[in-house]
Formats: C-alpha cells, sequence, structure tokens
C-alpha cells in the first residue's frame, strides 16, 4: 500500500527563518514519482517539484530546496529566509508509476511578520 | 494559457439535494482527474478521464457520485443525493496525454461543498 505522512500539521515561524517541511512515504515499488504542491490562501493547488525514484539529488529552487532520502523513504523540504507570502498550505505526495496520487494531509505554514 | 477552472467556488446545499460541480481542464489537456479533500484530511483521488473515457473511477465512493466529460473537454460532478460527509474541498486537476506519472497535473482552486 502506497501512503504519504506529513507528521506536522501546522508550523509557525518568523520572517526570514528558514523552515523544513516533513514527508515520509511507503511504497512497494521501485519506480514512483514524489511531488511537492503549495495551497495558498486562493486555493488552488501549485506544482512545486517532481522527482523520480531514481534520481536522489538534492535539488535548489531559489530559497526552496529537496532532501530526497531513499534510504529514510523522506522527500523533505526546505524554505530558506522565509517569507510571509511562503503562507500556505503544503502538500507533500507520491506517485507509482501507472497509478494515481496519494496525497499526505498537508502542513499549514504560517510565516509571521 | 488560462488554468484549469471550477465552479462554483462554494456550494451550501441542504443534505437530500444534488449539487453539480463544473470543471474546465486546461485546453488541449486529455487528462482530467477529480480530488476531494474532507475535513482538512488527505486529497483523495476520485476518478480519471482521458478524454470522454472514465480511465479510472476507482476512488468513487459509492453511487451517489456522478462524473461525466462528454466532448472530452469540460467535465460535471453531480452529488445526488448529498450527504453530510459530502462535505469537503472538491478538486479538479488536467494534464496533457503522457506516460503516468511523468506528466505534470495542474490544479483548479476547488468547489468548497457544504452539506447542512
Amino acid at each position: 500500500a502506497q501512503k504519504v505522512t506529513q507528521a506536522q500539521t501546522e508550523i509557525s515561524v518568523v520572517e526570514k527563518e528558514d523552515v523544513t517541511l516533513d514527508c515520509v512515504y511507503e511504497t512497494r515499488d521501485t519506480t514512483y514519482y514524489l511531488f511537492w504542491y503549495k495551497q495558498p490562501p486562493s486555493g488552488e493547488l501549485v506544482f512545486l517539484i517532481r522527482r523520480n525514484s531514481f534520481d536522489e539529488q538534492n535539488e535548489i529552487s531559489g530559497r526552496y530546496s529537496w532532501n530526497f532520502q531513499k534510504s529514510t523513504s523522506s522527500f523533505n523540504f526546505t524554505i530558506t529566509a522565509s517569507q510571509v507570502v511562503d503562507s500556505a498550505v503544503y502538500f507533500c505526495a507520491l506517485r507509482n508509476y501507472g497509478q494515481n496520487f496519494v496525497f499526505g494531509p498537508g502542513t499549514r505554514l504560517s510565516v509571521l511578520p | 494559457e488560462a488554468g484549469v477552472t471550477q465552479f462554483p467556488s462554494h456550494s451550501v446545499i441542504e443534505k437530500g439535494q444534488t449539487v453539480t460541480l463544473r470543471c474546465d481542464p486546461i485546453s488541449g489537456h486529455d487528462n482530467l482527474y477529480w480530488y476531494r479533500r474532507v475535513m482538512g484530511k488527505e486529497i483523495k483521488f476520485l476518478l480519471h478521464f482521458v478524454k470522454e473515457s472514465k480511465q479510472d473511477e476507482s476512488g468513487m465512493p459509492n453511487n451517489r457520485f456522478l462524473a461525466e466529460r462528454t466532448g472530452g473537454t469540460y467535465s460535471t460532478l453531480k452529488v445526488q443525493p448529498a450527504e453530510l460527509e459530502d462535505s469537503g474541498v472538491y478538486f479538479c486537476a488536467s494534464s496533457r496525454a503522457g506516460l503516468a506519472g511523468l506528466e505534470t497535473q495542474y490544479f483548479g482552486p476547488g468547489t468548497r461543498l457544504l452539506v447542512l
């Protein structure tokens, strides 16, 4: 069975702090894809990143970085120097090849000025 | 290009009534998906259309839910009769044709349904 766990329900940080959102997944497949989506107050889910199971290279995009570790089945997301506009609900998701998304419950991030 | 749009943005109905949600995917996207998030829990897959055909409807909770995509363009999701546990946010997503897992799904803003 596939499962995604985001243990942090809510996180609050002060602007300019770094914050890491945790994501742990479970799957028996060897080919799978991991995603992060952002849901700002406007409601839509905004795609942030996709990573396949064969690529464990960490990725950095501006203030965002992702740490994929197969050994611990984790795909953590770090925001450096957080800003108020980063306040949102962040979803981690797993998709096995040929199958549909399994989402985590989401982590609500509040960045305070 | 315009994103995925959903209508209405909010709907409040009484138990037993019927509600129809609409999703307009990004133009040219063959794949259309419905998801829902109930009571702040995880987002769960409902079904997947490829053009006008239902590719996978394994996530549909019961036969009170009916999804259609006539002509392979927009899709509707009808709940009849609505029950209290149907309250939640219903998301639609679309993607281009491609190998499963590789194409990026673009989500709409969701329809917030409240059944009283």
